[in-house]
């Protein structure tokens, strides 16, 4: 079964730092997400991303965030200057668009987990 | 704003126990609903889905999950539990049924299942 896939895993970075998450969708999908999970949270939405622009974004999504489909396969999140409460699992998400254009399942990566020091 | 709540953050319960575990949402009006589950480690999966129809859904491994719309909730069941089900289980619910929609998450619930 294809499968959304995230790397890195865990990634560690300063406080102040860029840091670049990247995701690769499953393929035929055109629906993209990115949600995070503060420790002992919910998981909580941050963006979507369809048909090369942003769909929808949260609150939480502010001016340091920012998305990117730099080619054909891959999804990054980039964090501009890392702040302590960053720190974070992240998940990427993908969906396919159906003939009707109801809503689909969103099919999650394994996640990143973020850490800043 | 949807709302998704559920109710036990922690069920611990013996094999061949039955498990049922609680989902409430705010919206009001037709919805799509989502439980998905995270194995220790690994990524969450669709569980089962609701999007109209028959309220009664059955899942994989043996979940099922009944839609209550007076009660606006969505609660996930399985009649005997094995080991292997361990793991934390969230309910979602997208704002909308139009296509792209973010999901709105519950708490989860962790379930330790022993042997």
């Amino acid at each position: 079964e294809p499968e959304v896939t995230q790397t890195p895993s865990h990634q560690v970075t300063q406080m102040g730092q860029e840091v670049i998450l990247r995701c690769v969708p499953i393929s035929n999908h055109l629906y993209f997400y990115w949600y995070r999970q503060i420790l002992g949270q919910k998981v909580e939405f941050l963006v979507s991303f369809y048909n090369n622009e942003i769909s929808e974004k949260s609150e939480i999504f502010d001016d340091q965030f920012s998305v990117e489909r730099p080619d054909g396969s891959n999804f990054t999140l980039k964090i501009r200057s890392t702040k302590l409460e960053d720190s974070a699992m992240y998940f990427c998400a993908s969906s396919e668009v159906a003939a009707t254009g109801s809503n689909q399942p969103q099919h999650f990566g394994d996640g990143t987990r973020l850490s800043i020091l | 704003a949807q709302s998704v709540s559920q109710h036990n953050h922690h069920v611990i319960l013996s094999e061949a126990a039955s498990l049922e575990l609680g989902c409430n949402y705010s919206y009001g009006g037709t919805v799509n609903l989502f439980w998905y589950v995270q194995y220790p480690g690994q990524h969450l999966q669709l569980l089962l889905k609701y999007f109209s129809g028959d309220p009664l859904v059955k899942g994989i491994k043996g979940f099922e999950a009944e839609f209550i719309k007076s009660k606006f909730s969505f609660n996930l069941r399985k009649p005997s539990v094995q080991w292997s089900d361990t793991a934390e289980y969230f309910c979602a619910v997208p704002h909308s049924k139009a296509a792209g929609n973010k999901l709105t998450f519950g708490g989860g619930t962790r379930v330790l299942v022993k042997p």
